[in-house]
């Protein structure tokens, strides 16, 4: 059974500076992961999504990336706003139709 | 725009009483998802369809039921056999197609369901 884990679950930084979220994952047979931000009470809004045979994709400040064989991706964000705080999910589909999410890391960006 | 809609964002049930949350998508997916959020965790797969009068259960599908009558639409009845039905609930729906499972997953916004 895939289990994802995310590392740390909440994070306080200072605006301005770099950081990276961290995701595992168990079985290293994914399709695609997944990046979203949740706002309280809201919905999810998906940031970046890596297909199982890519290395990293960028939008913007971020960057995801993605090392499959040791079960892993990243989420790094550059010079981090007050607007970035929210909880961070990741999410690997790993057979059709269903996903596996994890716990969620929440990041607070201090002006 | 295209988009998934949930309604209504809050409910209120009474203990006993059934419940439908309700879920539509206008961008033409095949594949809808129903998944529950408890305070600080992930998602948890209620219940999925990947077509028109088919659907499967997820991880967590006890005490909930679904329909897919219609493409657009995937509704959610919470059923009085549900023990812990407090939660934020969401739907989300992928693209159909062979390579639907390398495609986003678009969420709507979230119905919040409160048992009192």
């Amino acid at each position: 059974k895939q289990e994802v884990t995310q590392i740390p679950a909440a994070l306080s930084v200072p605006e301005g500076e770099n950081l990276v979220l961290n995701c595992s994952f168990t079985d290293s047979a994914i399709y695609n992961l997944q990046w979203f931000r949740q706002d309280p009470g809201k919905g999810l809004t998906s940031l970046l999504l890596i297909q199982s045979s890519q290395r990293e994709q960028t939008s913007g400040r971020l960057n995801a990336s993605l090392d499959k064989s040791s079960g892993r991706s990243t989420l790094y964000i550059a010079a981090s706003q007050p607007g970035d705080s929210a909880t961070y999910l990741c999410a690997v589909r790993t057979n059709a139709g269903k996903s596996t999410f994890g716990d969620g890391t929440t990041l607070t960006v201090k002006p | 725009d295209g988009g998934i809609t949930q309604s209504p964002k809050y409910l209120f049930r009474k203990e006993g009483q059934n419940v439908t949350l309700s879920c539509e998508q206008n961008l033409n997916h095949d594949a809808m998802y129903w998944y529950r959020q408890d305070p600080g965790q992930g998602l948890r797969l209620i219940y999925y369809s990947q077509i028109v009068n088919d659907f499967q259960k997820g991880d967590i599908a006890e005490g909930y039921s679904v329909s897919r009558e219609k493409k657009e639409s995937f509704p959610l009845t919470v059923t009085s056999a549900q023990k812990n039905p407090t939660a934020f609930y969401l739907c989300a729906s992928t693209p159909k197609g062979a390579l639907w499972k390398n495609t986003e997953a678009f969420f709507g916004q979230g119905t919040r369901l409160t048992v009192v």
